[in-house]
């Protein structure tokens, strides 16, 4: 059973535009809702995260708005750019155990 | 944030052999963790590697097939036993904080078996 439903599956953007990647959960248990971006040949690395306490975080382009009682969040990149073309994977951490379950990833391809 | 080094970072490997792959962290950290990713697919938590004790093992993988170390706090191995061309994958070493939620992961060790 997939705990984190990720779409979707692939994106595709011109330059400039904005890439949106949602993602939604059902267990209540879940306090912690990072993004990961992850480049060919190399691991995930955290982009941005939200608690479920707060609706939205923006770090410079990236955003995650959060909506807590559709338990649902995304991604916001805003001004998309080709260096952005990547595999995007949102994820959540339950409150016990500090286990992660991740989505099934959205590759993102941003033309110039 | 945690620099971990994970080796090798890729291999290739004959069907029964088995491969060990080593996990170096730069700190002392709480949690180190072990996943699996198959080519496009998601992460996969294959165990948690705890310190002088057992790893813990989730569902579908069993410590025969994937035995794992870890004697300190900074390092921690994972065999991939008797391997069979399904094993072909990228193996992910994490690493957690006690008192962050973060989760960081190391450059992953690509494997492939022919």
């Amino acid at each position: 059973q997939q705990q984190v439903k990720q779409s979707p599956q692939s994106l595709i953007v011109q330059k400039g535009g904005i890439s949106i990647i949602n993602c939604a959960y059902e267990n209540t248990a879940f306090d912690y809702f990072p993004w990961y971006q992850q480049f060919p040949g190399k691991g995930p690395a955290l982009l941005i995260a939200i608690r479920p306490d707060v609706s939205e975080k923006k770090e410079g382009r990236f955003t995650i708005s959060f909506n807590k009682s559709a338990k649902q969040f995304s991604l916001h990149i805003m001004d998309s750019q080709p260096g952005d073309s990547a595999t995007y994977f949102c994820a959540a951490r339950t409150t016990r155990g500090n286990q992660f379950y991740f989505g099934t990833g959205t590759s993102l391809t941003v033309i110039p | 944030s945690a620099v971990i080094s994970q080796k090798p970072s890729r291999d290739i490997c004959q069907r029964g052999t088995s491969l060990t792959i080593q996990c170096q962290v730069d700190s002392q950290v709480t949690m180190m963790f072990w996943y699996r990713q198959q080519p496009g697919q998601s992460l996969t938590l294959i165990a948690t590697a705890n310190q002088g004790s057992e790893a813990t093992y989730e569902s579908g993988f069993v410590i025969d097939k994937f035995p794992i170390s870890r004697p300190n706090l900074t390092f921690s191995t994972l065999t991939v036993s008797n391997m069979s061309p399904e094993d072909s994958s990228i193996y992910l070493c994490s690493v957690g904080t006690s008192g962050s939620r973060e989760l960081f992961f190391g450059e992953g060790s690509r494997l492939t078996v022919l």
